[in-house]
């Protein structure tokens, strides 16, 4: 079956512009993950997801960054005026559900967002 | 809080060799899972094992085997006969049970490169 999706693939913005991140996860998986990979970070967690309602957003690094998924399904990451620090691969990771032992997460391929 | 560490940043071995890939987390909970994902040259990640915390029993898929030691926090990997199609970036990562919500906590990497 289909796996997770992302679009774009790539984005190139100036600083200060607005970004969308979008997020297609696996049919029929309730939890969804935002994580950020940077060279200096690593790969960090921003924002989780069951069905539509956010329970953790504890790793959103600023109100510059918001989440929100409609319809059990879709996910949209916003980035409001963007500086160079934002500039990483914004993965995205879904699940059958969060809490259970067999839950794994499977990613997406990511959006590489680069701030000129 | 919880952390996991993989010492080794980069390793370099030539096709045929075995590689062990160290992981050691930390965590206060009782009930946790041990993953471990390949990050290939594409960059998507890709799931390869999940371990449960009350479940010590070491795991072998093909040339992978996995060696689960809770007296020592350490979660290691092993590739046997080592191939090209083996160079990645391998992520360790911790997921509490409770209400953490799945989010998973990685280690920074482990860079394997497999020269032929």
């Amino acid at each position: 079956g289909a796996g997770v999706s992302q679009s774009p693939s790539n984005k190139v913005t100036e600083k200060g512009k607005d970004v969308e991140l979008r997020c297609d996860p696996i049919s029929g998986h309730t939890a969804l993950y935002w994580y950020r990979q940077s060279l200096g970070q690593g790969l960090e967690f921003l924002i989780y997801f069951q069905g539509n309602s956010a329970p953790d957003k504890s790793g959103l690094p600023s109100d510059r960054f918001s989440a929100e998924r409609t319809g059990g399904s879709v996910s949209t990451l916003t980035i409001q005026r963007t500086q160079q620090e934002d500039s990483a691969v914004y993965l995205c990771a879904s699940s059958l559900g969060a809490g259970g032992p067999a839950h794994e997460q499977y990613f997406g391929p990511g959006t590489r967002l680069t701030v000129t | 809080a919880q952390k996991v560490t993989q010492a080794q940043t980069e390793i370099s071995v030539v096709e045929k060799e075995d590689v062990t890939l160290d992981c050691v987390y930390e965590t206060r909970d009782t009930t946790y899972y041990l993953f471990w994902y390949k990050q290939p040259p594409s960059g998507e990640l890709v799931f390869l094992i999940r371990r449960n915390s009350f479940d010590e029993q070491n795991e072998i898929s093909g040339r992978y085997s996995w060696n689960f030691q809770k007296s020592t926090s350490s979660f290691n990997f092993t590739i046997t006969a080592s191939q090209v199609v083996d160079s990645a970036v391998y992520f360790c990562a911790l997921r509490a049970g409770g209400t953490s919500y799945g989010k998973l906590t990685f280690g920074q990497g482990t860079i394997l490169t497999v020269h032929p």
